[in-house]
C-alpha cells in the first residue's frame, strides 16, 4: 500500500515552454502534497506543501508564479514549470502524506519515484 | 532557521559489519518524528525507520535501529549485519513543524563484500 506515482519520469524540453509534471497517490487519500528538487549529488529541497482545495505554501526562495501548483483532488498534485530555462534542470520528487489516526497522526511522507526534467 | 547535519558524507563498510550514521539536528518542535531515509541509485526514496520524539525507547526495525537522543538533538542509524543492498545515499529528516521534513545532505554508504 501507500504508493505515490509520478508523471512522466523523464522529460525533456526547449527553453521558454512550460512542462507538467503528474503526482499521484495510487491507493490513499493524501491529506497534504509536498513538491522537492533536488540537484545531482545534493539533498532534497523542499519547493512547496500542496493541500487539497486551497492554495500551496511556497518556501522562502521559491517562485511560486515559476512553480504552479494545483491540488485539485485528494489523489492528484501538479507542478508546472513554466516559460522553463536550463537552470531549472533538476530532479523533482513529489510526496504525500497520510494519517493514520490515533493519538498522534503519524505523517509519513510517501515518496514518488521521481522526475528528471532537462531544459534545452 | 531548523537545521539537520549529517557530519559524515560517505561512509565505508564490509558486509556483515555493522556502521552507524550520525545526524544532529535543531528543531523548535516539542513533539514530531524523526525519519531515516534511504535513497539508492534509483533515485526511489525508501522509508528505512521512524521514530516519535515522545518515545524514550529507540526505534528498531530488523537490521536498524537508532540512537535517539531528544536533549542532544542526536539521532543516528545504527545498520547491523551489512548488505550489498544497503549501498545508498541516506538521509536524517526530522519533521520540521506542518509535517515538513528537513533533510540533511545525506550520507553516501557503500557496502563492499
Amino acid at each position: 500500500g501507500a504508493v505515490v506515482s509520478q508523471h512522466p519520469s523523464r522529460v525533456i524540453c526547449k527553453s521558454g515552454t512550460s512542462v507538467k509534471i503528474e503526482c499521484r497517490s495510487l491507493d490513499f487519500q493524501a491529506t497534504t502534497m509536498f513538491w522537492y528538487r533536488q540537484f545531482p549529488k545534493q539533498s532534497l529541497m523542499l519547493m512547496a506543501t500542496s493541500n487539497e482545495g486551497s492554495k500551496a505554501t511556497y518556501e522562502q526562495g521559491v517562485e511560486k508564479d515559476k512553480f504552479l501548483i494545483n491540488h485539485a483532488s485528494l489523489t492528484l498534485s501538479t507542478l508546472t514549470v513554466t516559460s522553463a530555462h536550463p537552470e531549472d534542470s533538476s530532479f523533482y520528487i513529489c510526496s504525500a502524506t497520510v494519517s493514520s489516526g490515533g493519538l498522534t497522526p503519524n505523517y509519513e511522507q510517501y515518496f514518488g519515484p521521481g522526475t528528471r526534467l532537462t531544459v534545452t | 532557521a531548523q537545521t539537520v547535519t549529517q557530519s559524515q558524507p560517505e561512509m565505508s563498510v564490509q558486509e556483515a559489519e555493522t556502521v552507524t550514521l550520525s545526524c544532529t539536528y535543531d528543531t523548535s518542535e516539542n513533539n514530531y518524528y524523526l525519519f531515516w531515509y534511504k535513497q539508492p541509485p534509483s533515485r526511489q526514496m525508501i522509508l528505512v525507520i521512524r521514530q516519535e520524539a515522545y518515545k524514550q525507547q529507540n526505534a528498531t526495525e530488523n537490521r536498524f535501529s537508532v540512537n535517539f537522543q531528544k536533549a542532544a538533538k542526536s539521532f543516528s542509524l545504527k545498520i547491523s549485519d551489512s548488505q550489498l543492498g544497503d549501498t545508498a545515499m541516506y538521509f536524517c529528516a526530522p519533521e520540521g513543524g506542518y509535517n515538513k521534513l528537513i533533510f540533511g545532505a545525506g550520507t553516501r554508504l557503500a557496502v563492499h563484500p
